[in-house]
């Protein structure tokens, strides 16, 4: 059975970085990229970028460029999406997602983590 | 960038027929697919592959695709079913979501 399990909610100061985790179980963590979505409070989906488990490579949104900086640690399944230079419009519920291979339709979601940015 | 376009809200009466739309230009050359998300939860795939259901999911949900419109329909609607729906495109290396339905069942 999949299942990815996020790290807990963050308040953080604006200009700090924070670093959310994903852990994957219940299928081959190399065999399908990860997604990173966004919410914030009322709003819809912001996708913020993607990283290839087996290879490491990624591709990122181009608003989140420079800012975003997506990793993975195969040995323990697990992807993390590290967001610097923070600003209180990145108050948001943070996704990752598992695709699938055509359309990169995200078929397993996190619970989603709820980061805070205020001074 | 690519944009993709939803109608706001949707209202429909339960058992009747709901119909989502999604444009964007030569979305017919891309692969669409629809979330269902209630308040509090992650969103939920509906549809994938323009017209694929994931296994779980109740074959009253439906998706098709012409031209520059995804549409995903919900026949027999029942209250269950309110909740925000995106659609989702892959353009090049971006993923692309709808701004969002929100399903009313009344």
């Amino acid at each position: 059975q999949v299942h990815l399990v996020q790290s807990g909610a963050e308040v953080k100061k604006p200009g700090a970085s924070v670093k959310v985790s994903c852990k994957a179980s219940g299928y081959t963590f190399t065999g399908y990229y990860m997604h990173w979505v966004r919410q914030a409070p009322g709003q819809g989906l912001e996708w913020m970028g993607r990283i290839n488990p087996n290879s490491g490579g990624t591709n990122y949104a181009q608003k989140f460029q420079g800012r975003v900086t997506m990793t993975r640690d195969t040995s323990i399944s697990t992807a993390y999406m590290e967001l610097s230079r923070l600003r209180s419009d990145d108050t948001a519920v943070y996704y990752c997602a598992r695709a699938l291979g055509v359309g990169e339709a995200g078929d397993y979601w996190g619970q989603g983590t709820l980061v805070t940015v205020s001074s | 960038s690519y944009e993709l376009t939803q109608p706001p809200s949707v209202s429909v009466s339960p058992g009747q027929t709901a119909s989502i739309t999604c444009s964007g230009d030569k979305l017919g050359d891309k692969y669409a697919c629809w979330y269902q998300q209630k308040p509090g939860q992650s969103p939920v795939l509906v549809i994938y592959q323009d017209n694929k259901r994931p296994s779980g999911i109740p074959d009253r949900f439906s998706g098709s695709i012409s031209g520059n419109t995804a549409t995903l329909t919900i026949s027999g609607t029942q209250a269950m079913d309110e909740a925000d729906y995106y659609c989702q495109a892959w353009d090049s290396t971006t993923v692309v979501f709808g701004g969002g339905t929100k399903l009313t069942v009344l």
